[in-house]
């Protein structure tokens, strides 16, 4: 079990469709992140939210929007996607963005982009 | 760029025999993590160490911090088929505001 929740577990979506990928946690975590993760790959960070306002945006492509509207919730709003952007994408938690503080993952939403 | 490497990539052993994955930095790091991920599941956090030196064990497994904080190991002792899964090591490269960066993995596979 874990205690950060995604939504959707799967999605497809075609290269004109606009969605987005939900993540909440009621740890009292003050860091949020969104991760990618392709097929026998590390995780690869995207995005870190600090407090709720971004802090790191690691030059991903603007077809991918993230969005904190809360200290509990994370979203990934998606748009006009390219098949290679199929993938894992993880969100995690941690205490504080600081001092390496363990990451807490959640399931993630496995996406393929048609 | 800056980069954390893991050996092996891969590894299969019989159960019962043991494993080690090895994770190296080119910089010092502020502390290192250790995280799990089974087949088709997300990375769990297993440890942290950040003291120089630093051995620390839970159970069959014994994670260990090199002493200048470049490199760290993890030993499975007597394999089981629930070690299964891939091992990520992870590490702040600078401390502040700075991310993890993981190493590639080592995919470990045990047969019965």
């Amino acid at each position: 079990d874990t205690e950060v929740t995604q939504t959707p577990k799967h999605l497809v979506m075609g290269m004109t469709n606009k969605k987005s990928l939900k993540c909440e946690q009621h740890m009292g975590h003050r860091a949020m992140y969104w991760y990618k993760q392709k097929a026998k790959k590390p995780p690869e960070l995207m995005f870190v939210y600090s407090y709720e306002k971004l802090s790191i945006n690691e030059s991903v492509p603007s077809r991918f929007s993230p969005e904190c509207p809360n200290s509990s919730l994370l979203n990934l709003h998606l748009h006009a996607l390219q098949p290679e952007d199929s993938a894992l994408y993880l969100c995690a938690s941690s205490q504080a963005p600081t001092g390496g503080r363990p990451l807490h993952f959640g399931n993630g939403t496995r996406l393929t982009v048609t | 760029g800056q980069q954390v490497m893991q050996i092996p990539q891969y590894q299969h052993v019989q159960e019962g025999e043991d494993f080690t994955t090895y994770c190296n930095s080119s910089t010092t790091l502020s502390n290192i993590q250790w995280y799990k991920q089974r087949p088709g599941g997300h990375p769990v956090f297993l440890i942290q160490l950040v003291k120089s030196g630093e051995v620390k064990k839970q159970k069959r497994l014994t994670f260990q911090f090199g002493e200048a904080k470049k490199n760290s190991s993890l030993h499975i002792t007597a394999t089981q088929t629930t070690d299964v899964g891939t091992y990520f090591c992870a590490g702040i490269l600078n401390s502040g505001y700075s991310t993890l960066t993981f190493g590639k993995g080592t995919m470990l596979l045990v047969s019965p």
